[in-house]
């Protein structure tokens, strides 16, 4: 089946650091990759869509120059969280679609601004 | 933005009994596919309905759908204590980007041994 890795899965960072999240299609052409922002208890709201080889398309509210997404190749996002604050702290997922394929998510990074 | 609600939002119950969990959702539909997310874990994908579908089984899962009504339901038979996880449904749909999907609110289940 489709295997989608997501690193790491934990990180800390001091504020005002940057923060990169590699998402990873093991054995799919992901053509789309979608980034998900998680806080506790809650459902998964989505941040961004990103289409390999094009600008990713945000949602409304989400900070296009604080959360960078690079979708490079077929094989590989990147979510780089930028100048992160305490308030940036949450679980980050991301999930990889090939053509007219279904959605394979990653296991998610676990995010900690101190 | 969140698709709709799901409910209830916790639910407790003994091994060995039966949970339902509802989800329903606001705009139209290609499917709708519920998750199972284990603590701090990714998502797992579980079963997919399609839009002119109403019911669908898959081993001790039952999935319906009301495309009238807007909503669906998931119902695991004989629980056990591994099926303790949060539960979200989540319609694919178009969006600005193409089609992505949308979570519900999510359901957290606790199945006591």
């Amino acid at each position: 089946g489709a295997v989608v890795s997501q690193h790491p899965s934990r990180v800390i960072c001091k504020s005002g650091t940057s923060v990169k999240i590699e998402c990873r299609s093991l054995d799919f052409q992901a053509t789309t990759m979608f980034w998900y922002r998680q806080f506790p208890k809650q459902s998964l709201m989505l941040m961004a869509t990103s289409n390999e080889g094009s600008k990713a398309t945000y949602e409304q509210g989400v900070e296009k120059d604080k959360f960078l997404i690079n979708h490079a190749s077929l094989t590989l996002s990147t979510l780089t969280v930028t100048s992160a604050h305490p308030e940036d702290s949450s679980f980050y997922i991301c999930s990889a679609r090939a053509q007219g394929g279904g959605y394979t998510f990653g296991s998610g990074t676990r995010l900690t601004v101190v | 933005s969140q698709q709709g609600e799901e409910d209830p939002q916790a639910l407790s119950i003994q091994e060995g009994e039966n949970a339902t969990m509802n989800c329903s959702y606001k705009t139209s539909i290609n499917n709708l596919q519920w998750y199972r997310q284990n603590s701090g874990r990714g998502l797992v994908h579980l079963i997919l309905i399609r839009s002119n579908e109403r019911e669908k089984h898959s081993g001790r899962l039952r999935v319906t759908l009301d495309t009238s009504k807007k909503s669906s339901s998931l119902l695991i038979t004989a629980s056990r204590a591994a099926d303790t996880a949060s539960y979200f449904c989540a319609t694919d749909d178009w969006g600005n980007a193409g089609n992505m999907l949308t979570f519900g609110g999510g359901t957290r289940l606790m199945v006591k041994p």
